[in-house]
């Protein structure tokens, strides 16, 4: 069965430099979810979009911005890239018609790096 | 302020036993209540759900209980397998439509073979 995919699996940026983070929820799926996990934290969430629509916010930096896409994608942009901004960034998504039987599924988690 | 709390950060168990893992939250406005599986540098793994209309779920291996009153639920895995070892974390939310779901900070599971 088709998964929620992340890409790119692994990325090393420079201070300053900018990335960009995309996430492929399951087909049928309306909602998107972003993480941010650094060594040893919890998950701290970050963002979430419903039907393309911000639905939740949460420890974003000024920095990042993400949308979500008419196929439902969605993209994380993450500028002035600073050392404390490496973490595993994972997405998860759901859908609001069987949430409670399916919950959310996440993807692998795009593991990024800044140097 | 952490509002899903897992106090025990880890746990030991002989495989064949049963282990049980407990989550404690604060807001009474959670309706859902999910429980996952975490390997090191990877993406949470979906175990199992409860919602609140329910105080159980089975899938499995896994059952999940929930006290509303106590504001508390738990994870029992029956019987305990080497292969279960990781790090579990229960996560809440609040309604349906894209709000956040809030972890817990994780308990480290071993099963000692």
């Amino acid at each position: 069965a088709a998964g929620v995919i992340q890409s790119p699996r692994h990325l090393i940026k420079e201070k300053r430099e900018t990335a960009t983070l995309k996430c492929y929820p399951i087909p049928r799926h309306d909602t998107v979810y972003w993480y941010q996990q650094g060594p040893g934290q919890d998950p701290q969430f970050l963002i979430s979009f419903y039907e393309k629509m911000q639905s939740d916010k949460g420890s974003i930096p000024d920095r990042f911005s993400a949308q979500q896409f008419s196929d439902y994608h969605s993209e994380l942009n993450m500028s002035s890239l600073e050392l404390g901004d490496s973490a595993l960034y994972f997405c998860a998504s759901s859908s609001v018609y069987d949430r409670d039987i399916y919950g959310y599924t996440f993807g692998s988690g795009t593991r990024l790096t800044v140097v | 302020d952490q509002q899903v709390k897992q106090n025990s950060p880890s746990l030991s168990v002989q495989e064949g036993r049963i282990s049980i893992l407990n989550c404690d939250y604060t807001n009474s406005m959670f309706d859902y209540f999910l429980w996952y599986k975490k390997y090191p540098a990877e993406g949470p793994t979906f175990l199992i759900s409860i919602s609140s209309i329910k105080d159980k779920n089975e899938d499995g291996r896994f059952t999940v209980f929930l006290n509303k009153s106590a504001k508390h639920l738990s994870l029992h895995i029956v019987p305990s397998q080497p292969g279960d070892s990781a790090v579990y974390f229960c996560a809440a939310s609040a309604g349906n439509t894209g709000n956040q779901f809030y972890f817990g900070t994780g308990t480290s599971l071993t099963v000692i073979p």
